[in-house]
C-alpha cells in the first residue's frame, strides 16, 4: 500500500533530550516535507526536501534539523527539544516539488516536558 | 500580517446548503492548494490550481490569480464534509515552499 509512515505517533518527552521523529514513503517521492500545526497558527512548513542531499529550510526550521540521506526517509531532528516544540507534526511526500498533490504521514503528536 | 488569509475561520451550515470558502494571499505564488483535514487529524490532498476552475465531484475550486483570490465551494454540502478546509500557496520564489492559512472550520448539520 502506497503510503507515508511516521514514527513516533505519540511522544511525551522532557526538555533537552533529544529526539528523531521518522518519516517513510514507499512512493519513489523526490520531495518531502515537515510541517508543525499549532492551534490558531495553522499549518507551518519546517524544512523541505527536493531530493536526495537536497534540503531547505521553510518557514520555522528552529530548532530543527534534517536530513536526506535516502529517497524515502526524510527525519526530523530536535537536538535539544524545548516546551514551544509540543505541536503535532506532520510529514508529507509527493512525486516533484510541483505535484498537484501532497500524500500525508498521520501525523506525530509530540509533548515536551 | 499573515500571507494567506481564510474566511470564515468558523462555519456552520445545514445539510444541503451551498457552501463557499474564501483563501486571499498577498505573495506572488506558482500554485494554491486546497487540503481537508479530517476530524480525526488526517489531511488530504483536494485541489491544486495554477488558474481557472476545477471540480471533483461535490467540490468546486476557482482561482482568479490577478485578485490573489480563490475559493472552494460545496455543493449539496453534507455532514460528511465536516472537517477543516485548509488552503496553502506555493511561492513563486521557491518552489518547494508553502504557505498556509489558517483553516475554515466546517460543521454541516443533518
Amino acid at each position: 500500500e502506497a503510503q507515508v509512515t511516521q514514527n513516533p505517533r505519540y511522544l511525551i518527552t522532557v526538555t533537552g533530550k533529544k529526539l528523531t521523529v521518522t518519516c517513510s514513503q514507499n512512493m519513489n517521492h523526490e520531495y518531502m516535507s515537515w510541517y508543525r500545526q499549532d492551534p490558531g497558527l495553522g499549518l507551518r512548513q519546517i524544512y523541505y526536501s527536493m531530493n536526495v542531499e537536497v534540503t531547505d529550510k521553510g518557514d520555522v526550521p528552529e530548532g530543527y534539523k534534517v536530513s536526506r540521506k535516502e529517497k524515502r526517509n526524510f527525519p526530523l531532528i530536535l537536538e535539544s527539544p524545548s516546551p514551544n516544540q509540543t505541536s503535532l507534526y506532520f510529514c508529507a511526500s509527493s512525486p516533484w516539488t510541483g505535484y498537484n498533490e501532497q500524500f500525508f504521514g498521520p501525523g506525530t503528536r509530540l509533548t515536551v516536558l | 500580517k499573515n500571507e494567506v488569509e481564510q474566511s470564515p475561520q468558523n462555519l456552520t451550515a445545514q445539510e444541503g446548503e451551498f457552501i463557499t470558502i474564501n483563501c486571499s494571499y498577498s505573495v506572488g505564488i506558482s500554485a494554491l492548494h486546497w487540503l481537508q483535514q479530517h476530524p480525526g487529524g488526517g489531511i488530504v490532498s483536494l485541489f491544486m490550481l495554477s488558474s481557472g476552475k476545477k471540480k471533483h465531484g461535490r467540490l468546486i475550486a476557482t482561482i482568479n490569480i490577478q485578485e490573489k483570490h480563490s475559493s472552494l465551494h460545496i455543493t449539496a454540502s453534507h455532514p460528511r464534509d465536516s472537517a477543516v478546509y485548509i488552503c496553502a500557496v506555493r511561492s513563486r520564489g521557491s518552489q518547494g515552499n508553502l504557505i498556509f492559512g489558517k483553516g475554515t472550520k466546517l460543521s454541516v448539520k443533518p
